[in-house]
C-alpha cells in the first residue's frame, strides 16, 4: 500500500481557500486517492475520492497531477466548523473491492480562526 | 436513523476487567471492521469481517475477540484489559460493491483504570 506524507497542522482563517497537499510518491496504477475528515468525538467521515485530473462535490475539491504522485484538497471559503483532522489515503481498488483495508496515516490537523 | 452505531459511547473500568464493545449498522453493507485510534490519532486497523467471516486479523492481542452475529452486527469483546487498552475503538462499514468508502460510528471512550 502506498504511504502517504501531508502536513502534520494547518491554520486558517473564515472565509479562506485551505489547500492540503498529500504526496504518495509510490502510488500504484490502480490505486485510487480518498481524502477523509474527522471532527472531534467522531469517526472519520468519507469527503472525496478521485483517480486523476480534478473531482469536485459539495464539500471540496480534488486535485490529481499527471504523475499523481501527490494530490491537493481544497476546502472553499472554510468555516469554523471545517475544524478537523484531514486523512488522505492511498488503497488498490481491487483490496478495496474485496474487503481489503485502507491505511489512516497521521492525518492533518486543521485549525480555522475567527 | 443512525448508519453505524456503537455500545457505549464512553467506558471506565478497571484493570483485569472484561468488557464488550457493540456495534451495529443499518446499511446493508457486507464488510464491517474495528479500527484502534491512541492519543496520537493514527487510526489502526484491528479486523475486518465480511458477511460474517474474518478477513482481516491484525496484529492485536488474542485478549480481543471479534464476534460477527450477522453482517449487520460486529461485537468486540476484550479480556483481561490493561492500560494500554485505553483508547477510542471505532466501528465502521462499507460495502465491497460499492464506491463511498467507509462509514465510521462515532466511536466508543475505552479507559482503563
Amino acid at each position: 500500500l502506498a504511504k502517504t506524507t501531508q502536513p502534520i497542522s494547518m491554520d486558517s482563517y473564515e472565509g479562506q481557500e485551505v489547500n492540503i497537499t498529500c504526496s504518495h510518491n509510490n502510488i500504484a496504477t490502480n490505486d485510487y486517492i480518498t481524502w477523509y475528515q474527522q471532527f472531534p468525538s467522531q469517526g472519520p467521515r468519507f469527503i472525496i475520492q478521485g483517480y486523476k485530473t480534478k473531482v469536485t462535490n459539495e464539500v471540496a475539491s480534488l486535485f490529481i497531477p499527471a504523475d499523481r504522485k501527490s494530490s491537493t484538497l481544497s476546502l472553499p471559503r472554510v468555516s469554523l466548523s471545517d475544524t478537523a483532522v484531514y486523512y488522505c489515503l492511498v488503497g488498490d481498488r481491487a483490496l478495496y473491492n474485496q474487503g481489503g483495508k485502507l491505511i489512516f496515516g497521521q492525518g492533518t490537523e486543521l485549525s480555522v480562526k475567527p | 436513523d443512525t448508519a453505524v452505531s456503537q455500545t457505549p459511547k464512553y467506558l471506565v473500568t478497571q484493570m483485569g476487567n472484561d468488557k464488550s464493545i457493540k456495534c451495529e449498522q443499518n446499511l446493508g453493507h457486507d464488510t464491517m471492521y474495528w479500527y484502534k485510534q491512541d492519543s496520537k490519532k493514527f487510526l489502526k486497523i484491528m479486523f475486518s469481517y465480511n458477511n460474517k467471516e474474518l478477513i482481516i486479523n491484525e496484529t492485536v492481542p488474542n485478549r480481543f475477540s471479534p464476534k460477527s452475529p450477522d453482517k449487520a452486527h460486529l461485537n468486540l469483546h476484550i479480556n483481561s484489559l490493561e492500560l494500554g487498552d485505553s483508547a477510542v475503538y471505532f466501528c465502521a462499514s462499507r460495502s465491497t460493491t460499492g464506491t463511498y468508502g467507509y462509514t465510521f460510528g462515532s466511536g466508543t471512550r475505552l479507559t482503563v483504570v
